[in-house]
Formats: C-alpha cells, sequence, structure tokens
C-alpha cells in the first residue's frame, strides 16, 4: 500500500526568506509523486510532479522538489517566498498502475510581511 | 484548455431538497473523479468513472448519486443530505492508461446543508 506523510501541519515564514516543505512516502518501487497547492476556497492546482529521469524536477511559480530514493522523500523548496503563496500544500503520490492518488494531510503555509 | 469547470460555486440546501452538482472538462480525459474535502484536510475520494463506467465507489451513502452523461461532463446528485455533508466538493479528471497520473482539478462546489 502506497502512503504518504507531511510532517509539518503549519509552516510559518516570513516574505522573501527560503522554503522547504517536508514529504515523505512509502511505496516498494518508485513512485508517481506530486505537489499541489489549495489557496483559500479554491480547488488544487497541480505544482510539479515526478516521473523518472533528472531528480530534481521545476514546477510553476518558482517551485523545485527533489526526489531523494533513500530517503522516501520528495521536498518542495523555494528560494524566494512571496505573500501569495500562503495556502494549503499537498504531496501525493501514485503507485503500482493505480491513477488513484494518496495524498498527504497537507502543510499550511502562513506568510509573513 | 486544461480547465475543469464547476457548477455552481457555492450551494446551500436544506436537508429535504433535491439538487446536483455539475462538472465539466473538454481535455479528452476519460476518468473523472468526485472529492469531498473539509477544512484543512486532503481530498477523500468519493467516486471515479473510468471510460464513462462507475469504476470505484467509496462507500459513499446513498444520498449522494453520481452520474457521467458522455465523457466531458460529471454530476454528483445530492438528495437528503445531512449537515455534516456540507464541505467543499471537488471534480478533476486524468487520462488513465498513460504516465501521466496527475489530475485537474475544478475549483469546487461549496456545499452547505442546513
Amino acid at each position: 500500500a502506497q502512503s504518504v506523510t507531511q510532517p509539518d501541519i503549519h509552516i510559518t515564514v516570513s516574505e522573501g526568506a527560503s522554503l522547504e516543505l517536508r514529504c515523505n512516502y512509502s511505496y516498494g518501487a518508485t513512485p508517481y509523486l506530486f505537489w499541489y497547492v489549495q489557496s483559500p476556497g479554491q480547488g488544487l492546482q497541480l505544482l510539479l510532479k515526478y516521473f523518472s529521469g533528472d531528480t530534481l524536477v521545476q514546477g510553476i511559480k518558482g517551485f523545485e522538489a527533489e526526489f531523494k530514493r533513500s530517503q522516501s522523500s520528495f521536498n518542495l523548496r523555494k528560494p524566494s517566498v512571496h505573500w501569495s503563496d500562503a495556502a494549503e500544500y499537498f504531496c501525493a503520490v501514485n503507485g503500482g498502475g493505480s491513477y488513484i492518488p494518496t495524498f498527504g494531510r497537507g502543510t499550511s503555509l502562513i506568510v509573513h510581511p | 484548455d486544461t480547465e475543469v469547470t464547476q457548477t455552481p460555486k457555492h450551494l446551500v440546501m436544506g436537508m429535504t431538497n433535491k439538487k446536483s452538482l455539475k462538472c465539466e472538462q473538454h481535455m479528452g480525459h476519460r476518468a473523472m473523479y468526485w472529492y469531498k474535502q473539509k477544512a484543512k484536510k486532503p481530498p477523500e475520494l468519493m467516486f471515479v468513472y473510468s471510460y464513462e463506467k462507475l469504476s470505484i465507489n467509496e462507500s459513499v451513502p446513498s444520498r449522494f448519486s453520481p452520474e457521467c452523461p458522455n465523457s466531458s461532463l460529471l454530476n454528483l446528485h445530492l438528495h437528503a443530505l445531512q449537515p455534516e455533508d456540507s464541505a467543499l466538493y471537488l471534480c478533476a479528471s486524468s487520462q488513465p492508461g498513460t504516465t501521466l497520473y496527475e489530475q485537474y482539478f475544478g475549483p469546487g462546489t461549496r456545499l452547505t446543508v442546513t
């Protein structure tokens, strides 16, 4: 069975500071990994995805994520956070040919001016 | 066009009402999903349609009735709901049978049951 852990419920950063959101997954083989962002009252928007190849993937809005097989992690990073990045961030995993993702519980990002 | 649209944006209904939520996509995706999301929680899968056939029902109460009239449309019919059914209802689509399993989500319908 596949599972996702986002250990941080809330993360608070100052505008302009760097950001790293943690995601750990459990799956026997190489999974498909995703990060989604959800602004208040909105649907989920795909930020980036990893299937294979280069372990550092670039996404929209200046985000990137690094797949580390040895640590079963897929952490999301951004070098300089903007106030508009305040939102809920969900990590998700697909594996075994299933097209049904398993979502992590989410991390709420708070940005201080 | 990578857009999934949902109507209405907001819906308030009494426990004896019948209403429907609508979802539409024109990306040619053949898998469509209904999710229920409570505040500060991840989306919970309710139903999956694959090639217009119901493939997954996550033990959802019968007061929720999905329908997929064609490959672009997905409806969720609501009847005799309970206050605890108040939530954001999200529709999503993806293309099965490929390596691209990412889902495209609509903006959701905010449902309040009074």
